[in-house]
């Protein structure tokens, strides 16, 4: 089975950039596996930051972007700010109604 | 505004099922542009995605749930429901229903605030 990979943790300083990847344990990610990002904070259901890879969901800043950067799906959070610290997780659609959600990255700003 | 809500039992017993309803205002339910969805998270841990029904009953399942798993809809009251069989400790979770949305690509945006469901005796 497909497995959605991401790193398990990320940390970034305040005002710093930070980009986040989701792959796939197989192949190359690409537009076609509708790559979307959330950010979940404790108690907190899931957020939607951006859709088909790079659509910034509405209300969110423009300091978060999503991208495809080589073979991975990319958050990029740009001028990182405190209330940033999540976790983040992207998921992706493998086609046949079938989604597959990756492991989620810790990412602390300090 | 849309709105989803889940329901059902906080504490279920070992090898009995699991049963949630969704309850969905603030969207045309049964337009053909949504997918209704299912995710769990155990506490402390990841999503999974389990499924989702279609407004014409089409289902989809996570091919590692798939026997146990079943979901089902009722249009008439903008409602879909998750039923899963012979749960065990490792089916304690908070479950979210969710919209899944297919216009211009494909998205799994709005999300309910979750229920969380423990399995013991």
């Amino acid at each position: 089975q497909t497995v959605v990979t991401q790193e398990p943790s990320f940390s970034v300083s305040p005002g710093g950039t930070v980009t986040l990847t989701c792959g796939l344990s197989s192949g190359s990610v690409s537009t076609t596996y509708y790559p979307t990002w959330y950010q979940q904070t404790p108690g907190q259901a899931p957020r939607t930051l951006i859709y088909n890879a790079n659509t910034r969901s509405s209300g969110v800043p423009d300091r978060f972007s999503g991208s495809i950067l080589g073979n991975k799906a990319a958050l990029t959070i740009t001028g990182a700010q405190a209330d940033d610290e999540s976790d983040y997780y992207c998921v992706l659609y493998m086609g046949r109604g079938i989604w597959v959600f990756g492991g989620g990255t810790k990412l602390t700003v300090l | 505004q849309v709105h989803l809500q889940e329901s059902g039992p906080g504490l279920v017993e070992p090898s009995a099922t699991l049963s949630l309803t969704c309850t969905v205002s603030g969207v045309s339910f049964s337009s053909n542009s949504y997918y209704w969805d299912w995710i769990r998270q155990p506490p402390g841990k990841g999503l999974e995605w389990l499924g989702s029904i279609y407004y014409s009953g089409d289902t989809y399942y996570n091919p590692s749930l798939r026997s146990r798993v079943t979901i089902s809809i009722d249009t008439s009251k903008n409602q879909f429901s998750l039923n899963l069989s012979s749960v065990t400790a490792a089916d304690t979770a908070m479950y979210y229903c969710a919209r899944d949305r297919a216009v211009t690509g494909r998205v799994i945006d709005y999300w309910g605030q979750g229920t969380l469901v423990t399995v013991s005796s």
